[in-house]
C-alpha cells in the first residue's frame, strides 16, 4: 500500500538558518511523483516543490529543496535561510502513475524564530 | 485572475441537514478533487473526477456525494449520512487526467462546523 510518513510533528528554527524537514514514502510502483505543501494558518495549500521518480537531478525552487534518495524512499524538503514566513505546516505527499491522486503524509508544524 | 474558489469560508450547520459546498475554477483543468482535513492531519481524497460526468470515490466517500456537470464547477454535498462531518474542506484541480507531473492548486477551503 501507498503511504506517507513524516516523522517530526514539530520542528523549530533560527530565523535565518536552513532546516530539514523529513519524508519517507511506501510504493512499490516504479513511476511516482512526490510534491511538498505548505499550509499556513489561513488553510489554503501552496505548492512549493516537485520530484519525478526518474528525475535524476534533486528539485529546487528558490529556497526549497528537496533532498531525494531514491534507494531509501526518503525525500525530505530543505529551507534554507528561514524567513519568519515560513512558520506553517508542510506536507509531503506522493501520486502514482495512472491512480491521479495525491497521498498526503500527517504534516510538520515548522516555527520561525527570530 | 486564475484560480479556484471555494464558498462560503465559513460554514454552520445543524446535524441531519444535508449541505453542499461550492468548487468553481477558472484554470480550464479537467480534473477537481475533493479532500477533507481534521485537525492536526494530513488530507484525505472524498471524490475526484477527472472528466465532465464522471467521478470516482476516493478513500472516505461514505456519507458525501458529487457531481460534475460543468467542467468548472465539482460541488460537494455532505449528507446527513456522514457520522462526523465536521472538518475543513479543500478544493483542488489538475490540468491532465493521469499525469504526475502536474501540481494540484487548492482552492482556500470551507471549515464546516455541524452541531
Amino acid at each position: 500500500a501507498q503511504k506517507i510518513t513524516q516523522t517530526q510533528p514539530g520542528m523549530f528554527v533560527q530565523e535565518k538558518e536552513a532546516v530539514t524537514l523529513d519524508c519517507t514514502y511506501d510504493t512499490s510502483d516504479p513511476s511516482y511523483g512526490l510534491f511538498w505543501y505548505k499550509q499556513p494558518s489561513s488553510g489554503e495549500m501552496i505548492f512549493l516543490i516537485y520530484q519525478g521518480s526518474y528525475d535524476q537531478q534533486n528539485a529546487t525552487e528558490g529556497r526549497y529543496s528537496l533532498n531525494f534518495q531514491k534507494a531509501r524512499k526518503s525525500a525530505n524538503l530543505v529551507i534554507s535561510a528561514s524567513q519568519l514566513g515560513d512558520s506553517a505546516m508542510y506536507f509531503c505527499a506522493m501520486i502514482i502513475y495512472g491512480y491521479n491522486k495525491l497521498i498526503f503524509g500527517a504534516g510538520t508544524r515548522l516555527a520561525v524564530h527570530p | 485572475d486564475g484560480g479556484i474558489t471555494q464558498s462560503p469560508k465559513y460554514l454552520f450547520r445543524k446535524e441531519g441537514q444535508n449541505v453542499t459546498l461550492s468548487c468553481e475554477q477558472n484554470l480550464n483543468h479537467d480534473a477537481m478533487y475533493w479532500y477533507r482535513q481534521d485537525p492536526g492531519q494530513g488530507l484525505r481524497l472524498i471524490y475526484y473526477s477527472q472528466i465532465v460526468n464522471d467521478f470516482q470515490k476516493g478513500d472516505i466517500a461514505e456519507g458525501y456525494s458529487v457531481s460534475r456537470e460543468k467542467k468548472e464547477s465539482f460541488p460537494l454535498t455532505v449528507t446527513s449520512a456522514q457520522k462526523n462531518p465536521t472538518a475543513f474542506y479543500l478544493c483542488a484541480s489538475s490540468p491532465a487526467q493521469d499525469s504526475i507531473t502536474y501540481e494540484q492548486y487548492f482552492g482556500p477551503g470551507t471549515r464546516l462546523t455541524v452541531t
